[in-house]
């Protein structure tokens, strides 16, 4: 079974600084996705990015980068020029890539991020 | 992009009674259907997955027949919380592939239920 950690219960960060989530996973499959998700105190999923495992180049969505280690099996994401309201919690989700049907999405635990001022 | 509308927001209600929570997939198919569960702080827990004109798939621990799922349309999937008890109060969401196989899953704004 795929298995997604998140070693960091809670991370702080400052306003304009940069903070860098950890995100490990577990699988034997050689095709799937990761992706990072943020919930904000509204409690809506907000998906922040994704990557594609045969993908080799990371994945960069504005002030959001990943750095994919396949080989390792690591999923960080890196936050640029934080913002107020980045703070929420962020979960790392995996989901295999499966022809034909939708596959679930396997979360971690979470990582609670707060921006100070 | 893909919408899913999650109702009632939150709901209230007393032990022994049933809620009904419902998915409906505003500007796409949903042939697929993800129910997850969230405890306070916690992450989300896949409760089941519902395709629609079929019956749902259960993950393990998961009571049948306390949480009933239909998937009767390709826009509308339920949750009905049966004879609920306090120990159900929790926060459910629901989830739905997008158009696109690499793209993320959309979420409902999640339900919380409350049982007294």
């Amino acid at each position: 079974a795929q298995t997604v950690t998140q070693s960091q219960p809670e991370m702080s960060v400052q306003e304009a600084e940069t903070v860098t989530l950890s995100c490990t996973y577990d699988t034997s499959e050689s095709d799937y996705y990761l992706f990072w998700y943020k919930q904000p105190p509204s409690r809506q999923m907000i998906l922040v990015i994704r990557q594609e495992a045969y993908k080799q180049q990371n994945a960069t969505e504005n002030r959001f980068s990943v750095n994919f280690q396949k080989a390792a099996k690591s999923f960080s994401l890196k936050i640029s020029d934080s913002q107020l309201g980045d703070a929420a919690m962020y979960f790392c989700a995996y989901r295999r890539a499966i022809t034909g049907t939708a596959s679930k999405l396997t979360f971690g635990t979470g990582t609670r991020l707060q921006v100070t001022l | 992009g893909a919408v899913v509308s999650q109702h009632p927001s939150w709901v209230i209600c007393k032990s022994g009674t049933s809620v009904k929570i419902e998915c409906r997939s505003l500007d796409f198919q949903a042939t697929t259907m993800f129910w997850y569960r969230q405890f306070p702080k916690k992450s989300l827990m896949l409760m089941a997955t519902s395709n629609e004109g079929s019956k749902a798939t259960y993950e393990q621990g998961v009571e049948k027949d306390k949480f009933l799922i239909n998937h009767a349309s390709l826009t509308l999937s339920t949750l009905t919380v049966t004879s609920a008890h306090p120990e159900d109060s929790s926060f459910y969401i629901c989830s739905a592939p997008g158009q696109l196989r690499e793209h993320g899953y959309t979420f409902g704004s999640g339900t919380r239920l409350t049982v007294v």
